[in-house]
């Protein structure tokens, strides 16, 4: 595997359904990241992970849920959600979080779909 | 507030019609200006990454251009292969990275 891998592709979920989102970056890098695509809005960023510690948060509801149990991987845990959270979610990673300029590298995304 | 403004929102061009997409940004202590591609279904794909105003960067028939106030992606002689979603986002001094909405480039035969 190479770059940025996520699973799984597709997931529809009802509303009291407990899932997890997997990332998986083969690049060596420091900070992972998880976005939100939505139709008509511009990607919108949930979460920053440096060396495994969360250093940003974006006033995310509390039913999406990170962890970063090392460089390599993230997850997104999803509880209780609403069908307003359907959308793509991406992660990326970069170099570093700060203060260089890194380029951030994305997956392919999850298409969520909360029933 | 740090933001990123594309124009326009969808674009058709004939094969061969050269354009450009605008790519309109207040973003304080701009560190870097970054262009995606994205196919639908798709996560986006890296393009160009500028740093200060004046610099161009360039990648088959993409050229990329940075000025203090704007970004151009200028399109010569598009191929329908090029029809996709191009991304522009500005990175700040104390801000994560900024996205636009993206322009809709449609490439007709």
């Amino acid at each position: 595997e190479t770059g940025v891998t996520q699973t799984p592709r597709h997931l529809v979920m009802g509303m009291t359904n407990k899932k997890s989102l997997k990332c998986e970056q083969h690049l060596g890098h420091n900070a992972m990241y998880w976005y939100k695509q939505s139709a008509k809005k511009p990607l919108e960023l949930m979460f920053v992970y440096s060396l495994e510690e969360r250093v940003e948060n974006n006033s995310v509801p509390s039913r999406f849920s990170p962890e970063c149990p090392n460089s390599s991987h993230l997850f997104l845990h999803l509880h209780t959600l609403q069908p307003e959270d359907s959308a793509l979610y991406l992660c990326a990673s970069s170099q570093e979080w700060y203060p260089l300029p890194d380029t951030q590298y994305f997956g392919p995304g999850t298409r969520l779909t909360v029933l | 507030e740090d933001q990123v403004t594309q124009s326009p929102e969808a674009l058709r061009l004939q094969e061969g019609e050269s354009s450009s997409l605008n790519c309109s940004y207040t973003v304080s202590g701009l560190r870097g200006l970054f262009w995606y591609r994205q196919d639908p279904g798709k996560g986006p794909e890296f393009l160009f990454t500028l740093y200060s105003a004046g610099e161009e960067k360039e990648k088959e028939r993409l050229k990329a251009t940075l000025t203090k106030k704007e970004s151009f992606l200028h399109i010569t002689a598009p191929k329908p292969e090029d029809s996709a979603t191009y991304l522009c986002a500005g990175l700040g001094g104390n801000t994560p990275l900024v996205f636009g909405k993206g322009t809709r480039l449609s490439v007709i035969a």
